[in-house]
């Protein structure tokens, strides 16, 4: 148990619906991360929060949207969903910012788009 | 931005064998190479990292070995064992607050038994 809480941990849903995704990050670590994982594409950066503020973007749809409240805890908004938007959504946390120390992955949260 | 890329996409090897897995990046600003285990169905977990100022860092039975001027970084697996079977992700980054860590696509490693 990494100590990452991801909620839903299966999600279905149908093309042009709205989902919110749910991370609760370990303990006193303040940067959450978001990351997409799609068949043979590894896992593609999304967008990452130091202490409730958006700090790092990656290659995220303008559809989709994210945010850090003040007890820490982030939640990611994907709406107008498409087919191509299935995939594994994880969220990850650290105490500190990248590249000083390890990320702790959630157990991710499958969705799947009919 | 930054661009990790790993290769081959797969490697088979005999249990008892070594596995060796490559990681080029792109920017020669990063400072900070992590890898990452993913084993079938589960999370992705630090199994090594290594900073540029380090050439080489073992534990057990992995090392990685950084080469800055090639801009290219090794994960080795010595006597290699079926729990090492899982995809394997070399990430990139440069410490700070607004960094990102870039993580390649992934390899799958399988070692027969």
């Amino acid at each position: 148990d990494s100590g990452v809480t991801q909620t839903p941990k299966h999600l279905i849903t149908a093309t042009g619906q709205r989902v919110t995704l749910r991370c609760s990050p370990r303990s006193g670590d303040l940067s959450v991360y978001w990351y997409q994982q799609s068949l043979d594409q590894g896992l593609q950066f999304l967008i990452q929060y130091y202490n409730g503020e958006e700090r790092a973007k990656g290659n995220i749809l303008e559809r989709f949207s994210a945010q850090q409240f003040p007890d820490l805890h982030s939640e990611l908004n994907l709406s107008s969903l498409e087919l191509g938007d299935s995939a594994l959504y994880f969220c990850a946390s650290s105490l500190g910012t990248p590249g000083t120390g390890e990320l702790f992955f959630g157990e991710g949260s499958r969705l799947t788009v009919l | 931005g930054e661009n990790v890329e790993q290769h081959p996409s797969t490697l088979s090897v005999q249990e008892g064998d070594s596995a060796v897995i490559k990681c080029t990046y792109s920017d020669s600003a990063s400072n900070y190479f992590p890898w990452y285990k993913q084993e079938l169905g589960k999370r992705p977990q630090l199994i090594i990292d290594i900073r540029s100022n380090v050439g080489e860092k073992k534990d057990q039975r992995i090392a990685v070995t950084l080469n800055k001027t090639a801009k290219h970084f090794s994960l080795h697996i010595t006597e290699t064992q079926p729990e090492d079977s899982a995809v394997y992700f070399c990430a990139a980054s440069i410490a700070g607050a607004n960094s990102k860590l870039t993580f390649g696509k992934g390899i799958t490693l399988s070692v027969r038994p």
